[in-house]
């Protein structure tokens, strides 16, 4: 079983539509992320949360807002969806370790906006 | 400024050969950590290889190494024996100290390509 999972895993909308994109972990860890990679832009952070009362802005949160609802669980969502928020968008978690704490990504979810 | 950089958009390999990802870094912290990932055309992101600002040794894994210079602030991936699975974006990405409580930034990536 995967140990950060996303859904939907693509969606397809149009503009204005509001849109939620869920990701739930099964590795215990705190930490957990939201990243959008664009071709040739590499993956920009856009919210994190340390622990389920801490939120985050990244470098690209305009547009985007999310929830900590649990510890497990972390949703990423476009108030009013634009095309140029089409991308791949990951969740990712991390533990507390320190530097030598990786990223476990979940799958992504493709996101086209019309 | 931008904090990792990879200036290789694209790179094309032999099969069977060596190939050397650039990747520099900035950062002002002593204490951080680099990492690079691979992302096949599935696009999931998996965990190649992590070098600590304080290690000694340049970190291997399996066909994987990592070139680290750290006065020049480099961290280059060495693929030995590409494999045509080996075909991918490969991303560097640095997380700074502040007791691990940063994000990774992650570089714009190089494609790299396995001919056989």
């Amino acid at each position: 079983d995967a140990d950060v999972t996303q859904t939907p895993r693509n969606r397809i909308t149009k503009t204005g539509k509001r849109i939620m994109l869920e990701c739930s972990q099964t590795k215990g860890h705190d930490r957990m992320y939201w990243y959008r990679q664009d071709p040739g832009l590499g993956l920009r952070l856009i919210y994190y949360s340390f622990d389920v009362k801490d939120i985050n802005k990244g470098e690209i949160s305009d547009g985007y807002s999310v929830s900590r609802q649990a510890q497990a669980k972390f949703s990423l969502s476009l108030e009013s969806a634009i095309p140029n928020q089409t991308a791949l968008y990951f969740c990712a978690t991390s533990d507390s370790i320190g530097v030598t704490s990786r990223h476990f990504f979940g799958p992504g979810t493709r996101l086209t906006v019309l | 400024a931008q904090k990792i950089t990879q200036t290789q958009p694209g790179m094309f390999v032999q099969e069977k050969e060596a190939v050397t990802l650039d990747c520099t870094y900035d950062t002002s912290d002593q204490s951080y950590g680099l990492f690079w990932y691979k992302q096949p055309s599935s696009g999931e992101m998996i965990f190649l290889i992590y070098q600590g600002s304080y290690d000694e040794q340049n970190a291997t894994e399996g066909r994987y190494s990592l070139n680290f210079q750290k006065a020049r602030k480099s961290a280059n991936l060495v693929i030995s024996a590409s494999q045509l699975g080996d075909s991918a974006m490969y991303f560097c990405a640095m997380r700074e100290g502040g007791g691990g409580n940063t994000p990774l930034v992650f570089g714009k990536g190089t494609r790299l390509s396995v001919i056989a």
